[in-house]
């Protein structure tokens, strides 16, 4: 069974990039879809987007202008880029496999907080 | 407000069965397909069901999935304490060609 990991920094200044790495266990990168999911405090799930690692990707439109995914197949894993940073975009950010039309496998998930 | 729509919460005793409704109210959720998530507290949602009604082969059969127009349903039989999560529903919006996830229920029991 596939195994995802999500890292990155865990504080980020308002405006700055933030960038977070998926790694996925047991190869197959190449088979799949990729995707990002974040969570707000107390809130609900937020679809980020998804990626291929031949095809661009596809964004939740409400982000699309700040967010970047991209898929590195020789460390066999998967990154999100996200410009611009806000409080707002506080919350714990999970990577996912995305299977056809449901979101089979996913991370632990990793708690991103955007302070000065 | 999320575009599937869910109760916020549903209780009931152990033992008991709940069912929660998602409810897509537009035929921009075009693809027949919903699946079901299951947020247990502090850890990253697990998928309980796909393509309407189709279990993964770790999850038990107490757990079900119908779906009728435009509105699905998960169903729990025989609750447990361990069944208290967040429930979430997720399908394909073909308007804002994105996925779109439900406002999410929580079930106590």
């Amino acid at each position: 069974q596939v195994q995802l990991q999500e890292s990155g920094p865990g504080l980020v200044k308002p405006s700055e990039t933030l960038t977070l790495t998926c790694s996925v266990s047991a190869g197959a990168i190449v088979s799949y879809y990729w995707s990002w999911i974040r969570q707000s405090p107390g809130k609900g799930l937020e679809w980020i987007g998804y990626v291929f690692y031949r095809r661009s990707a596809t964004y939740n439109p409400s982000l699309q202008s700040r967010v970047y995914m991209s898929v590195d197949t020789s460390k066999n894993e998967f990154s999100l880029t996200m410009d611009s940073v806000t409080v707002a975009d506080t919350g714990m950010y999970f990577c996912a496999r995305w299977n056809a039309n449901n979101l089979d496998s996913w991370g632990q998930g990793i708690l991103v907080t955007v302070s000065s | 407000q999320s575009v599937l729509t869910q109760p916020p919460s549903v209780s009931a005793a152990p033992g008991q069965r709940v069912t929660i409704s998602c409810s897509t109210g537009s035929t921009h959720i075009a693809s027949d397909f919903v699946s079901w998530y299951q947020q247990l507290p502090g850890t990253a949602p697990k998928l309980l069901i796909y393509e309407n009604d189709k279990r993964p082969s770790t999850i038990p059969d107490r757990f079900s999935g119908s779906k009728s127009g435009t509105s699905a349903t998960l169903g729990i039989t025989g609750l447990q304490t361990g069944d208290e999560a967040d429930y979430y529903c997720g399908a394909w919006d073909n308007r804002l060609s994105a996925w779109v996830f439900g406002g999410g229920t929580k079930v106590t029991v």
